[in-house]
């Protein structure tokens, strides 16, 4: 079974502009979480879907970030306009159940803004 | 804020010593989950442990729960160079759907 994917791995942008995260959750997961790591510090949750809808975005940091889920199936996460402290790793998990286990993870895209 | 706290930030040992890192949280989970991170790569689970659970084994891994303390440890017996990595505790609520995770301690196993 593939895992979650994500992409870019790394992205690195000026401030001001924008980028597109995307995530591909495991198929079948209707679950999909987004979480990130700024500058070292703890990984702080973003937001989570449940298939299309978000059921709790309490993580999100500003109006800068915009995250997506048509469908269903992938999800996007743009930040709009990009911020020096925007910088981080961002992180993309699914599980099955709606439930704080069970997550598989994918390997993070790492943002640099400069 | 911050809820969960891990100790010590950085550890650095000699490979076949043992590695223990503790995490402390302020709210109340029903479960407490230990990450690793290799440089550059995702996070991958290595052990869960209930609220009703005070200590579990997973090969190499040992992790204990005080519930009543609100801390955690993870053990790594036989250190490897491959252990090197970041380690991360996360605190699962039944009445939440995310986790929260603690600050991380960089793990060095020189060979």
């Amino acid at each position: 079974e593939a895992g979650v994917t994500q992409f870019p791995s790394h992205s690195v942008i000026e401030k001001g502009q924008t980028v597109t995260l995307r995530c591909d959750p495991i198929s079948g997961h209707d679950n999909l979480y987004w979480y990130r790591r700024v500058m070292g510090k703890e990984i702080k949750f973003l937001l989570h879907f449940v298939k299309e809808s978000k059921q709790d975005e309490s993580g999100m940091p500003n109006n800068r970030f915009l995250a997506e889920r048509t469908g269903g199936t992938y999800s996007t996460l743009k930040v709009q306009p990009a911020e020096l402290e925007d910088s981080g790793v961002y992180f993309c998990a699914s599980s099955q159940e709606a439930v704080s286990y069970g997550y598989t993870f994918g390997s993070g895209t790492r943002l640099t803004v400069v | 804020s911050q809820q969960g706290e891990e100790d010590p930030q950085a550890l650095s040992i000699q490979e076949g010593e043992n590695a223990t890192m503790n995490c402390s949280y302020k709210t109340s989970i029903n479960n407490l989950q230990w990450y690793r991170q290799n440089s550059g790569r995702g996070l991958v689970h290595l052990i869960l442990i209930r609220s009703n659970e005070r200590e579990k084994h997973s090969g190499r891994l040992r992790v204990t729960l005080d519930t009543s303390k609100k801390s955690s440890s993870l053990l790594i017996t036989a250190s490897r160079a491959a252990d090197t990595a970041s380690y991360f505790c996360a605190g699962g609520s039944g009445s939440a759907r995310q986790l929260t995770f603690g600050s991380g301690t960089q793990l060095t196993v020189l060979p």
